[in-house]
């Protein structure tokens, strides 16, 4: 079964909205990563946060992290249409580091 | 750099065809892995090695194998091709961390490799 969850699975919005996804996770982790991917490419890494972290910022991504949850979400202020893309969360359990394991995705639409 | 590269980019198998997919990196990362990616999820880990000589199976390993002899090259080899095989499989790598444990750290994906077995 899978560590992470994403919610909602599918998210549309207005260019220049802003967009939140969740993820959540089963087990304690290490870290959480953040992935995005556009149709037919490979995953290119966004951002990282570390379980002693509560919130860390890249540009217009914002992304939380609450252990006692065992949630993180991802904010992506004022939205553009290159942002169109999925979006994937990733950990690694602690009791098992060497394996991170994908979350099923939410795939974001913003319309221009 | 080239970074993480994959071939081939597509390939058709009939049942029960064997093949090998390639994966190289030119980081000199530590780690590893083979993704598969079905229509509308998530990617599912299916192998992964943390060094060369070192491999071990991930979420869904079965019909796959892995060697690991350079830290460059970690292919993925299709043991006898079925349909439930078909997929888009991505090649990852990360740098791993010198002595105690291995915490998963950036990783950086190839373009993958559309699989359609018949």
């Amino acid at each position: 079964s899978q560590q992470g969850e994403e919610d909602p699975q599918a998210l549309s919005i207005q260019e220049g909205e802003n967009a939140t996804m969740n993820c959540s996770y089963k087990t304690s982790i290490n870290n959480l990563q953040w992935y995005r991917q556009n149709s037919g490419r490979g995953l290119v890494h966004l951002i990282l946060i570390r379980s002693n972290e509560r919130e860390k910022h890249s540009g217009r991504l914002r992304v939380t992290l609450d252990t006692s949850k065992k949630s993180s979400s991802l904010l992506i202020t004022a939205s553009r249409a290159a942002d169109t893309a999925s979006y994937f969360c990733a950990t690694d359990a602690r009791d098992s580091s060497y394996k991170l394991i994908f979350g099923s995705g939410t795939r974001l639409l913003v319309r221009p | 750099n080239a970074g993480v590269t994959q071939t081939p980019k597509f390939q058709v198998l009939k049942t029960g065809q064997s093949m090998t997919l390639q994966c190289a990196q030119d980081m000199n990362h530590e780690y590893m892995s083979w993704y598969r990616q079905d229509p509308g999820m998530g990617l599912r880990l299916i192998h992964y090695s943390v060094g060369a000589g070192i491999t071990d199976q991930g979420e869904v390993p079965n019909g796959y194998n892995v060697s690991r002899s350079t830290t460059e090259d970690f292919p993925l080899r299709l043991l006898s091709a079925a349909p439930s095989q078909t997929s888009v499989y991505f090649c990852a790598s990360s740098r791993g961390l010198a002595g105690g444990q291995i915490r998963q750290e950036t990783q950086y994906f190839g373009p993958g490799t559309r699989l359609l077995v018949l």
